[in-house]
Protein backbone atom coordinates (compact mmCIF):
# COMPACT_ATOMS: atom_id res chain seq x y z
CA UNK A 1 0.00 0.00 0.00
CA UNK A 2 1.14 3.63 -0.71
CA UNK A 3 2.87 5.22 2.14
CA UNK A 4 3.56 8.85 2.74
CA UNK A 5 6.63 9.20 5.02
CA UNK A 6 6.68 12.22 8.10
CA UNK A 7 9.07 13.01 10.56
CA UNK A 8 7.05 12.01 14.01
CA UNK A 9 7.99 15.43 15.80
CA UNK A 10 10.01 18.74 15.26
CA UNK A 11 11.07 20.69 17.74
CA UNK A 12 11.48 25.09 17.56
CA UNK A 13 12.37 27.73 19.33
CA UNK A 14 9.63 31.19 18.94
CA UNK A 15 10.84 32.97 15.89
CA UNK A 16 12.81 30.29 14.17
CA UNK A 17 12.15 28.15 11.15
CA UNK A 18 10.43 24.51 11.23
CA UNK A 19 10.98 22.64 8.24
CA UNK A 20 8.41 19.36 7.92
CA UNK A 21 9.20 16.72 5.34
CA UNK A 22 6.88 14.41 3.56
CA UNK A 23 8.22 11.55 1.38
CA UNK A 24 6.40 9.30 -1.32
CA UNK A 25 6.61 7.37 -4.57
CA UNK A 26 3.56 9.64 -5.94
CA UNK A 27 5.79 12.91 -5.53
CA UNK A 28 5.93 15.06 -8.14
CA UNK A 29 3.34 13.03 -10.24
CA UNK A 30 0.80 13.93 -7.51
CA UNK A 31 0.41 17.03 -5.28
CA UNK A 32 1.09 17.13 -1.23
CA UNK A 33 -1.41 18.95 0.98
CA UNK A 34 -0.87 19.64 4.11
CA UNK A 35 -3.22 20.26 6.97
CA UNK A 36 -2.64 21.65 11.06
CA UNK A 37 -4.48 19.98 13.48
CA UNK A 38 -5.04 21.39 17.12
CA UNK A 39 -5.85 19.35 20.20
CA UNK A 40 -9.68 18.54 19.43
CA UNK A 41 -10.38 20.60 16.53
CA UNK A 42 -10.59 19.29 13.17
CA UNK A 43 -7.88 19.61 11.05
CA UNK A 44 -7.13 23.25 8.53
CA UNK A 45 -5.63 23.20 5.39
CA UNK A 46 -2.66 25.14 5.18
CA UNK A 47 -0.91 24.51 1.48
CA UNK A 48 -2.83 22.61 -1.24
CA UNK A 49 -1.10 22.06 -4.67
CA UNK A 50 2.36 21.66 -3.37
CA UNK A 51 2.99 25.52 -2.82
CA UNK A 52 -0.12 27.33 -2.79
CA UNK A 53 -1.93 28.86 0.54
CA UNK A 54 -5.50 29.44 0.89
CA UNK A 55 -6.98 32.72 1.90
CA UNK A 56 -6.64 33.16 5.64
CA UNK A 57 -3.76 31.46 5.99
CA UNK A 58 -0.44 33.42 7.30
CA UNK A 59 2.32 33.68 4.42
CA UNK A 60 4.91 32.41 7.23
CA UNK A 61 3.55 28.74 5.82
CA UNK A 62 4.85 27.68 2.62
CA UNK A 63 5.13 24.65 0.73
CA UNK A 64 7.78 23.64 -1.91
CA UNK A 65 8.47 20.14 -3.51
CA UNK A 66 11.75 18.67 -4.73
CA UNK A 67 11.72 14.89 -6.43
CA UNK A 68 10.29 12.47 -3.76
CA UNK A 69 10.27 14.67 -0.79
CA UNK A 70 7.77 17.69 -0.36
CA UNK A 71 8.08 20.23 2.57
CA UNK A 72 5.92 22.67 4.74
CA UNK A 73 8.03 25.05 5.99
CA UNK A 74 6.93 27.58 9.20
CA UNK A 75 8.93 30.69 8.97
CA UNK A 76 8.79 32.91 12.46
CA UNK A 77 7.20 30.34 13.70
CA UNK A 78 4.65 31.29 16.61
CA UNK A 79 3.59 29.37 19.71
CA UNK A 80 -0.28 29.18 18.22
CA UNK A 81 1.72 27.14 15.57
CA UNK A 82 2.20 24.21 17.73
CA UNK A 83 0.33 21.65 16.55
CA UNK A 84 -0.18 18.58 14.39
CA UNK A 85 0.77 18.70 10.53
CA UNK A 86 -0.14 16.16 8.29
CA UNK A 87 0.78 15.91 4.45
CA UNK A 88 -1.68 13.69 2.13
CA UNK A 89 -1.55 12.70 -1.85
CA UNK A 90 -3.21 10.57 -3.53
CA UNK A 91 -1.94 6.97 -4.74
CA UNK A 92 -1.00 6.81 -7.96
CA UNK A 93 -1.00 2.97 -8.63
CA UNK A 94 -4.30 2.61 -10.37
CA UNK A 95 -6.94 2.46 -7.51
CA UNK A 96 -8.06 5.97 -6.78
CA UNK A 97 -7.11 6.16 -2.50
CA UNK A 98 -6.11 9.35 -0.72
CA UNK A 99 -3.20 8.99 1.31
CA UNK A 100 -2.40 10.74 4.77
CA UNK A 101 1.42 10.91 6.45
CA UNK A 102 1.51 10.01 10.10
CA UNK A 103 1.70 13.48 11.02
CA UNK A 104 4.22 15.56 12.76
CA UNK A 105 3.97 17.07 16.27
CA UNK A 106 5.34 20.16 15.95
CA UNK A 107 6.44 21.39 19.62
CA UNK A 108 7.27 25.34 20.02
CA UNK A 109 10.15 25.54 23.01
CA UNK B 1 -21.67 30.64 6.73
CA UNK B 2 -19.96 28.00 5.27
CA UNK B 3 -20.53 24.54 7.19
CA UNK B 4 -20.53 20.84 7.49
CA UNK B 5 -22.07 19.19 10.30
CA UNK B 6 -21.87 15.30 10.95
CA UNK B 7 -24.13 13.45 12.59
CA UNK B 8 -25.06 10.13 13.51
CA UNK B 9 -22.36 8.62 15.70
CA UNK B 10 -22.63 6.89 18.87
CA UNK B 11 -22.02 3.17 20.28
CA UNK B 12 -22.79 0.47 18.66
CA UNK B 13 -22.17 -3.71 18.35
CA UNK B 14 -19.50 -4.96 16.56
CA UNK B 15 -21.21 -6.41 13.59
CA UNK B 16 -23.67 -4.20 13.60
CA UNK B 17 -24.78 -1.07 11.52
CA UNK B 18 -24.68 2.73 11.53
CA UNK B 19 -25.28 5.27 9.27
CA UNK B 20 -23.43 8.86 9.50
CA UNK B 21 -24.95 12.29 7.84
CA UNK B 22 -22.89 14.80 6.85
CA UNK B 23 -25.29 18.29 6.42
CA UNK B 24 -23.72 21.16 4.26
CA UNK B 25 -24.92 25.08 4.42
CA UNK B 26 -23.55 28.21 3.11
CA UNK B 27 -22.37 26.74 -0.56
CA UNK B 28 -23.25 25.04 -3.36
CA UNK B 29 -23.18 21.84 -2.16
CA UNK B 30 -23.80 20.01 -5.81
CA UNK B 31 -20.59 21.55 -7.09
CA UNK B 32 -18.50 19.58 -4.63
CA UNK B 33 -17.14 16.10 -3.57
CA UNK B 34 -17.14 15.09 -0.23
CA UNK B 35 -14.64 12.87 1.65
CA UNK B 36 -14.98 11.17 4.75
CA UNK B 37 -11.68 10.98 7.18
CA UNK B 38 -11.51 9.26 10.24
CA UNK B 39 -9.27 9.61 13.55
CA UNK B 40 -8.74 6.99 16.07
CA UNK B 41 -8.20 7.82 19.68
CA UNK B 42 -4.88 9.61 19.67
CA UNK B 43 -4.03 8.32 16.24
CA UNK B 44 -3.67 9.77 12.83
CA UNK B 45 -5.61 10.64 10.22
CA UNK B 46 -7.15 7.89 7.92
CA UNK B 47 -9.01 8.36 4.84
CA UNK B 48 -12.31 6.48 4.48
CA UNK B 49 -14.32 7.33 0.88
CA UNK B 50 -15.05 10.10 -1.53
CA UNK B 51 -18.18 10.77 -3.68
CA UNK B 52 -18.03 13.11 -6.39
CA UNK B 53 -20.10 16.25 -6.88
CA UNK B 54 -22.80 14.55 -8.63
CA UNK B 55 -22.29 11.04 -6.89
CA UNK B 56 -21.57 9.45 -9.92
CA UNK B 57 -18.19 8.55 -8.63
CA UNK B 58 -17.37 6.56 -5.27
CA UNK B 59 -14.20 5.52 -4.04
CA UNK B 60 -12.94 3.47 -0.48
CA UNK B 61 -9.84 2.68 1.68
CA UNK B 62 -9.03 -0.56 1.41
CA UNK B 63 -9.85 -1.18 5.38
CA UNK B 64 -13.47 -0.33 4.87
CA UNK B 65 -14.49 -1.37 1.39
CA UNK B 66 -17.12 -3.82 0.91
CA UNK B 67 -18.48 -2.55 4.72
CA UNK B 68 -19.20 1.09 4.14
CA UNK B 69 -21.26 2.28 1.18
CA UNK B 70 -20.82 6.45 0.49
CA UNK B 71 -23.80 8.05 -0.85
CA UNK B 72 -25.48 11.54 -1.37
CA UNK B 73 -28.43 13.79 -1.99
CA UNK B 74 -28.08 16.63 -3.88
CA UNK B 75 -31.45 17.66 -3.28
CA UNK B 76 -31.02 17.94 0.96
CA UNK B 77 -27.49 18.24 0.46
CA UNK B 78 -26.42 15.63 2.30
CA UNK B 79 -23.70 12.86 2.45
CA UNK B 80 -24.01 9.55 3.69
CA UNK B 81 -21.66 7.13 5.12
CA UNK B 82 -23.47 3.94 5.39
CA UNK B 83 -21.59 1.13 8.14
CA UNK B 84 -22.43 -2.34 7.49
CA UNK B 85 -20.32 -5.05 9.78
CA UNK B 86 -18.18 -2.48 12.30
CA UNK B 87 -15.33 -3.58 13.78
CA UNK B 88 -13.58 -2.53 16.75
CA UNK B 89 -10.95 -0.72 14.48
CA UNK B 90 -13.65 1.26 13.20
CA UNK B 91 -14.03 3.32 16.54
CA UNK B 92 -12.85 6.70 15.69
CA UNK B 93 -14.32 10.27 15.59
CA UNK B 94 -15.32 10.39 11.80
CA UNK B 95 -14.68 13.88 9.72
CA UNK B 96 -16.60 15.34 6.65
CA UNK B 97 -14.67 17.55 4.80
CA UNK B 98 -15.77 19.13 0.79
CA UNK B 99 -13.14 18.95 -1.77
CA UNK B 100 -13.28 20.38 -5.33
CA UNK B 101 -11.14 19.50 -8.37
CA UNK B 102 -9.42 21.66 -11.42
CA UNK B 103 -9.90 20.30 -14.97
CA UNK B 104 -7.13 18.38 -15.01
CA UNK B 105 -8.64 16.59 -12.03
CA UNK B 106 -6.42 17.66 -9.53
CA UNK B 107 -7.72 18.51 -5.78
CA UNK B 108 -7.94 21.89 -4.23
CA UNK B 109 -7.67 20.09 -0.98
CA UNK B 110 -9.99 19.46 1.89
CA UNK B 111 -11.00 23.38 2.51
CA UNK B 112 -13.79 22.60 5.06
CA UNK B 113 -14.38 20.13 7.95
CA UNK B 114 -17.01 19.42 9.99
CA UNK B 115 -16.97 18.95 13.62
CA UNK B 116 -16.57 14.92 13.86
CA UNK B 117 -18.82 12.60 15.33
CA UNK B 118 -17.80 9.98 16.89
CA UNK B 119 -18.57 5.88 16.52
CA UNK B 120 -17.71 3.65 19.20
CA UNK B 121 -17.60 -0.31 18.29
CA UNK B 122 -17.99 -2.09 21.55
CA UNK B 123 -20.09 -4.89 23.11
Amino acid sequence: SYELTQPPSVSVSPGQTARITCSGDAFPKQFAYWYQQKPGQAPVLVIYKDTKRPSGIPERFSGSSSGTTVTLTISGVQAEDEADYYCQSTDISGLYRNVFGIGTRVTVL
Amino acid sequence: QVQLVESGGGVVQPGRSLRLSCAASGFTFSNYAIQWVRQAPGKGLEWVAIISYDGSNTHYADSVKGRFTISRDNSKNKVFLQMNSVRAEDTAMYFCARDNYDNDGYSYGMDVWGQGTTVTVSS
